[in-house]
């Protein structure tokens, strides 16, 4: 997962503790996304990147923050992890979107007891 | 809503055969559509992307085409391989991707 990379990789927690998720490019691409990866849901998108400061809300923002303070990187908020935001959190990147490929991280796994 | 289904959800073949995974989506108004390669614990991996104005792409033993006008595309994989074996996922960009659930295709020596 060349340029792009995700701290944690693992991390368990408990109900309603903060948790925050890293993503880390080196690629200078202007876009940034998060997506959870949940049996029988496949990938759903939660929040996304067009720029510093600039972001909006996905299919699954509920319960969830983002910031961008700089262009390399996203930070992902769980003010107060609940259990069924146990799940696999990835972070891709692209230059731009429309006719630009993503390119994925190796994935964050949280586990909420 | 735009929806992207793929089918079959899995899928077993011998080595060496020719096969083909699909992804069907609701909205044609689609700006690309992408194929992913995922093995199991890891990321997503882009195999191909083809544009709207593109019917298909090729990578090596891989083909992928695009048919808008009936919210289908194909992932066609030549003289399969057991390195094959892995969830192939597709995305249909609108403003951003939305997924399939992903094809698990085995592949057995």
């Amino acid at each position: 997962d060349a340029g792009i990379t995700q701290s944690p990789r693992h991390k368990v927690t408990e109900t309603g503790t903060p948790v925050t998720l890293r993503c880390h490019q080196t690629e200078n691409h202007r876009y940034m996304y998060w997506y959870r990866q949940d049996p029988g849901h496949g990938l759903r998108l939660i929040h996304y990147s067009y720029g510093v400061k600039d972001t909006d809300k996905g299919e699954v923002s509920d319960g969830y923050s983002v910031s961008r303070s700089k262009t390399e990187d996203f930070l992902l908020t769980l003010e107060s992890a609940t259990s069924s935001q146990t799940s696999v959190y990835f972070c891709a990147i692209s230059e731009e979107s429309g006719a630009n490929v993503l390119t994925f991280g190796a994935g964050s796994r949280l586990t909420v007891l | 809503k735009q929806e992207v289904t793929q089918i079959p959800a899995a899928l077993s073949v011998p080595e060496g055969e020719n096969l083909v995974l699909n992804c069907s989506f609701t909205d044609s108004a689609i700006y690309n559509l992408q194929w992913f390669r995922q093995d199991p614990g890891k990321g997503l991996t882009s195999l191909l992307l083809i544009q709207s104005s593109q019917r298909e792409q090729t990578s090596g033993r891989l083909n992928a085409s695009l048919d808008k006008s009936s919210g289908r595309s194909t992932l066609y994989i030549a003289a399969s391989q057991p390195g094959d074996s892995a969830t192939y996922l597709c995305g249909g960009e609108y403003s951003t991707l939305t997924f399939g659930k992903g094809t698990m295709l085995l592949v057995s020596p």
